[in-house]
């Protein structure tokens, strides 16, 4: 596709399960972001994946989450033993290098 | 660390009315991006500023670079209730060797 796919778009889970959501990038774009976003709320930046380089994890709110971008495109982010304050929609963007970011629609997770 | 302060944080403001939202840092950037969010949607990028000083306007929105390039301003003239989003500036600090960095957002509410 021509834009940033996300998927699932919403994801309702139980407290204690694992999440796997799934970002499709733009074809050809080297970098690629996670964040999440509370309701209404700014970005929370989690985590940055730049070509072949160790990626930025700094973001990463505890050892629950995980990223990984295989083959330098689709990635994963994982939240193991999910919580309530999880809930979030989480949102995936790529760019070509620095320039300017597209996104994807987000992932809706609940946890009940 | 690089940061983006926006400022206002929020803004509601009546139809016709003009507005200007800021972008600051005591960083230098080599480019800024200007986003709008709407309910349920990823952002969605609205322009691109590169050159100290430059100004693009897109419609009734005008984008500024500060001369220093450290800082941004949005203004909206004859804002409409579908100006209504969270609006993001975002620096790119090295020319596409680092990642974006994102302020927290301006929400932004026009009312009839």
């Amino acid at each position: 596709g021509a834009g940033v796919s996300q998927s699932p778009s919403n994801k309702v889970t139980e407290k204690g399960k694992d999440v796997e959501l799934r970002c499709d990038p733009i074809s050809g774009h080297t970098a690629l972001y996670w964040y999440r976003q509370s309701l209404g709320q700014g970005l929370e930046f989690l985590i940055y994946f730049q070509g072949n380089s160790a990626p930025d994890k700094s973001g990463l709110p505890s050892d629950r989450f995980s990223a990984e971008r295989t083959g330098g495109s689709v990635s994963t982010l994982t939240i193991q033993r999910t919580q309530q304050e999880d809930s979030a929609v989480y949102l995936c963007a790529s760019s070509f290098r620095g320039s300017s970011a597209f996104f994807g629609q987000g992932t809706r997770l609940t946890v009940v | 660390t690089q940061l983006l302060e926006q400022s206002p944080q929020f803004l509601s403001i009546q139809e016709g009315e003009n507005l200007t939202v800021y972008c600051n840092s005591s960083s230098v950037f080599s480019s800024l991006q200007w986003y709008r969010q709407e309910p349920g949607e990823g952002p969605v990028l609205l322009v691109t500023v590169v050159t100290g000083g430059e100004v693009k306007k897109l419609k009734r929105l005008t984008f500024q670079f500060g001369d220093a390039r450290k800082d941004s301003s949005l203004h909206i003239t004859a804002a409409q209730p579908g100006d209504t989003g969270l609006y993001l500036c975002a620096g790119d600090p090295r020319g596409g060797s680092e990642k974006l960095v994102f302020g927290k957002g301006t929400k932004l509410t026009v009312n009839p």
